[in-house]
């Protein structure tokens, strides 16, 4: 079952914050967020994997519940190079590390 | 290392005419997997593998076919083609090893089917 994400799309200005929410009616063994810029291939940003999970690098930063059925992808302080179309991918068990993906919050950061 | 590439990078095709894909990956991966990209839609899995010579189903699976003979080869087969499999294909590697089982993806195919 395909992920819900919201919003579909943000337009910012450098500097500001943004939050991308995944969510899925069941409890999820894995939550994936990829980034891919136009024309180019997804790039991996980060796995979860336990409820109450919080992880990050640099500015970017996600979390997962503690029912693992919502995770939100935040970005501070954003950049123009953060511009592009972010995707989470849900795992529903951890065999084969099989990704249904959501249908992509599409982010444009602007001067 | 190169990573994931795909073999070709576009491609037109007649209705009902067959083609293959080819994936690659120099990363000893176990898994591999080939996923469709249509506007809107996101990404949607095709079929995968898990290793050498076993392949499954994915969410789409219906008129195409795959092949894993070598470990690092990953092939996807549209026996005829049809308009509406025209899309953008993305084939990705990972290994089971490790905590962060992310994927690598490859720079894509951008099939046409007329």
């Amino acid at each position: 079952q395909q992920p819900v994400q919201s919003p579909q799309a943000v337009i910012l200005r450098e500097g500001e914050d943004a939050v991308i929410n995944c969510s899925s009616s069941k409890a999820l063994y894995s939550v994936h967020w990829y980034r891919q810029k136009h024309g180019e291939a997804p790039v991996f940003l980060m796995i979860l994997l336990k409820g109450g999970e919080q992880k990050g690098h640099d500015k970017i930063s996600a979390s997962f519940n503690e029912k693992k059925q919502q995770s939100s992808l935040y970005l501070t302080a954003s950049q123009l190079s953060y511009s592009g179309t972010y995707f989470c991918g849900t795992e529903r068990d951890g065999t084969a590390s099989k990704l249904t993906f959501g249908t992509g919050t599409r982010l444009q950061v602007t001067l | 290392n190169a990573g994931v590439t795909q073999t070709p990078k576009f491609r037109v095709l007649k209705t009902g005419q067959s083609m293959t894909l080819l994936c690659a990956q120099d990363m000893n991966h176990e898994y591999m997997y080939w996923y469709r990209q249509d506007p809107g839609m996101g990404l949607r899995l095709i079929h995968y593998s898990v290793g050498e010579g076993t392949t499954a189903k994915g969410e789409v699976p219906d008129g195409y076919n795959v092949s894993r003979l070598k470990k690092q080869n990953f092939l996807l087969g549209l026996e005829s083609a049809a308009p509406s499999q025209t899309s953008v294909y993305f084939c990705a590697s990972s290994s089971p090893q490790g905590y962060e089982d992310e994927q690598y993806f490859g720079p894509g195919t951008r099939l046409t089917v007329t």
